[in-house]
């Protein structure tokens, strides 16, 4: 079975520069998961979605931040215009069902922003 | 009421030892309660869990101990090694949530 896939794996920005996040989900698992996870803390939740809808986005700086969900499957983290504490790794998972599932979790992406 | 609270922050431990981790969380819905271990450079990876009509769960080296009543659960690696030198992360979820720990870094010293 394929694990979660995220891209690109490192990425070196400019502060007000824009950047997107891809993230492929593991084939069937409904719910998907944005964290942002600054260094030597946990992953903080950014946006969560069930199938192509949205049920937790309370974390995420919407003035900043968007993601989509497409057609239930791929999904998409963009930040525009991007400051120096966005500097993070973001992490996209996926699980069968909710937050009471295992959770599977790509390898992050890197983000500096300089 | 959302809240896990975990402890400590840190921790290191002899090769050998015994390692614990302990977590509390207040909302009585929780249903499930997995432990995540992350090394450096990867993303959290699920280690072991248990759902509240157990009060413990063993797999190898790994106890997850469940006292329901206090609303405590915790992380027992049994002869721990140098590889298990990872941060912890213990989570409490219901239905759609997925509640966090703050994590513990957790050193084995040789």
């Amino acid at each position: 079975e394929a694990g979660v896939a995220q891209s690109p794996r490192y990425k070196i920005i400019e502060k007000r520069q824009s950047v997107a996040f891809w993230c492929n989900p593991i084939s069937g698992h409904a719910t998907l998961y944005w964290y942002q996870q600054i260094l030597g803390q946990g992953p903080k939740l950014l946006i969560q979605f069930q199938n192509n809808g949205v049920v937790d986005d309370s974390q995420l700086p919407k003035d900043r931040f968007s993601a989509e969900r497409l057609k239930g499957v791929d999904s998409t983290l963009k930040i525009q215009p991007a400051k120096l504490e966005d500097s993070a790794v973001y992490l996209c998972a996926s699980s069968p069902q909710g937050g009471n599932t295992e959770a599977f979790f790509g390898q992050g992406t890197r983000l500096t922003v300089v | 009421q959302q809240q896990v609270k975990q402890s400590p922050q840190s921790l290191i431990v002899q090769k050998g030892g015994i390692s614990i981790i302990n977590c509390a969380y207040e909302n009585t819905a929780f249903d499930y309660f997995p432990w995540y271990q992350q090394f450096p450079g990867k993303g959290p990876a699920l280690l072991i869990a248990i759902r509240p009509d157990v009060s413990e769960k063993k797999e190898g080296r790994f106890t997850i101990s469940f006292n329901k009543s206090a609303k405590q659960f915790s992380l027992h690696i049994m002869d721990s090694q140098p590889g298990d030198s990872a941060t912890y992360f213990c989570a409490a979820a219901r239905w759609y949530q997925l509640i966090w720990g703050a994590g513990t870094k957790l050193i084995i010293k040789p």
